[in-house]
């Protein structure tokens, strides 16, 4: 199907554990990006990615890593889930041009416990 | 340091009836604003946005205004509909920084009929 898919929707894991959520999107977008949503803090950016293989940090990043080897997919890997990254994650994707802004669109979210 | 605040978390409205939700940035190199719109257990979806170089945008019932000056946003939703009742959030980037967004912290829209 057409769009951003995020596998799985639901997660619960314990702490200690390393944890990979995968991002797909089929519209050869540029940009990606990963966010959390908790109360009271709207979207935090986790990750972003302008292209394959070029990451940065987001506001949040400490405790997660990405990799890009691949246009469409943008995993966000966990390495030692602690129950404070327990939140939704949000993938995302955006066009790209020089000089110009474009919406992003977001997948479904994955529920993240972390017990 | 929060650079986008939307500081109502609530609203409650009339059907047919006039929605303003507000939103507060603090970096002057913000120079693109977007609204989003999410339903519980989806992904927000984008509804509008407006560039600095403007100071009003309108489609269909949503009008988004700026005021640079002020570095406020609003959003109007005119009129409001049962289907309307979501979390609204605000965002804002800049075309320097790549498409990166800073959203704010949402407000919960109920629309009553």
């Amino acid at each position: 199907d057409a769009g951003i898919t995020q596998s799985p929707r639901y997660k619960i894991t314990e702490t200690g554990r390393q944890v990979t959520l995968m991002c797909h999107q089929t519209w050869s977008h540029s940009y990606m990006f990963w966010y959390r949503q908790d109360l009271g803090h709207g979207l935090r950016l986790i990750y972003y990615s302008a292209a394959a293989d070029i990451t940065d940090k987001g506001e949040v990043s400490d405790g997660y890593v990405v990799s890009r080897s691949k246009t469409e997919n943008f995993p966000l890997t966990l390495e030692s889930a602690t129950r404070s990254q327990t939140s939704v994650y949000f993938c995302a994707s955006s066009d790209r041009r020089a000089g110009a802004f474009y919406e992003q669109y977001f997948g479904p979210g994955t529920r993240l416990t972390v017990t | 340091d929060q650079q986008v605040k939307q500081n109502s978390p609530s609203l409650s409205v009339q059907e047919g009836r006039i929605s303003i939700l507000n939103c507060d940035y603090t970096n002057s190199m913000f120079d693109y604003f977007l609204w989003y719109k999410k339903y519980p257990a989806e992904g927000p979806t984008f509804l509008i946005s407006i560039s600095s170089i403007k100071d009003k945008n309108e489609d269909g019932r949503f009008t988004v205004f700026l005021n640079k000056s002020a570095k406020h946003l609003s959003l109007h939703i005119v009129p409001s509909q049962p289907g309307d009742s979501a979390v609204y959030f605000c965002a804002a980037g800049s075309k320097a920084a790549g498409n990166k967004l800073t959203f704010g912290g949402g407000t919960r829209v109920l629309v009553k009929p």
